[in-house]
């Protein structure tokens, strides 16, 4: 089952904090987050494995609780280049490993 | 390294027709995914295949599609006949074994007329 994402859409202003929330419902075994302009294909950001970590890059940084089934994605200090779509994908433990199945994604656009 | 390869980048067809999408994957990954992005429907796994092997074709949509991994370096996913409903943006995803990473290529855009 695809994983639901909130919200479909953010607007930014240069500077600014965002926060993409990605929920399924069924246990998770990995959420991996990818961004994606348009015309260009997705690119890997980050993974996060069941364990309840969380990690980041740079001023990008995610969670995942696994209780929950939820993985966030937080953008600090938003920058023009953070623009594009985000997906989640999530890899199942039942039946789904190794493959991923992804949100419909959340479309940010940072303005100056 | 070059990353995943996929060709033709754009495809135009008229309905009936038989396409063939090509995908290189990344050196000594030994997984292989073909995805379908559309507006309404979103990115879906289509197909993946592990060391050439079929695994889940689960997401592939009807009979008319089908894809091919012949050997470790090269796969096709092929559409006989295609519909309008076909056009989309086909990406290829590979992976390797150690890390749980998948790398996309550009895709091709396919349009049915």
């Amino acid at each position: 089952q695809q994983p639901v994402q909130s919200p479909q859409a953010v607007i930014l202003r240069e500077g600014e904090d965002a926060v993409i929330n990605c929920s399924s419902s069924k246990a998770l075994y990995s959420v991996h987050w990818y961004r994606q302009k348009h015309g260009e294909a997705p690119i890997f950001l980050m993974i996060l494995l069941k364990g309840g970590e969380q990690k980041g890059h740079d001023k990008i940084s995610a969670s995942f609780n696994e209780k929950k089934q939820q993985s966030s994605l937080y953008l600090t200090a938003s920058q023009l280049s953070y623009s594009g779509t985000y997906f989640c994908g999530t890899e199942g433990i039942s039946g789904g490993y190794n493959k991923l199945i992804f949100g419909a994604g959340t479309r940010l656009a940072v303005h100056p | 390294d070059a990353g995943v390869i996929q060709s033709p980048r754009h495809e135009v067809t008229e309905m009936g027709q038989e396409v063939t999408l090509r995908c290189k994957p990344i050196s000594g990954h030994d997984y292989l995914f073909w995805y379908r992005q559309t507006m309404m429907r979103g990115l879906e796994l289509l197909i993946y295949f592990n060391n050439n092997v079929p695994i889940d074709d689960s997401g592939m949509p009807e009979d008319r599609f089908s894809a091919k991994m012949p050997n470790a370096s090269f796969s096709t996913l092929k559409i006989q006949p295609s519909e309008p409903r076909d056009s989309a943006v086909y990406f290829c995803a590979s992976r390797g074994l150690a890390k749980n990473i998948q790398y996309f290529g550009a895709g091709t855009r396919l349009s049915v007329l």
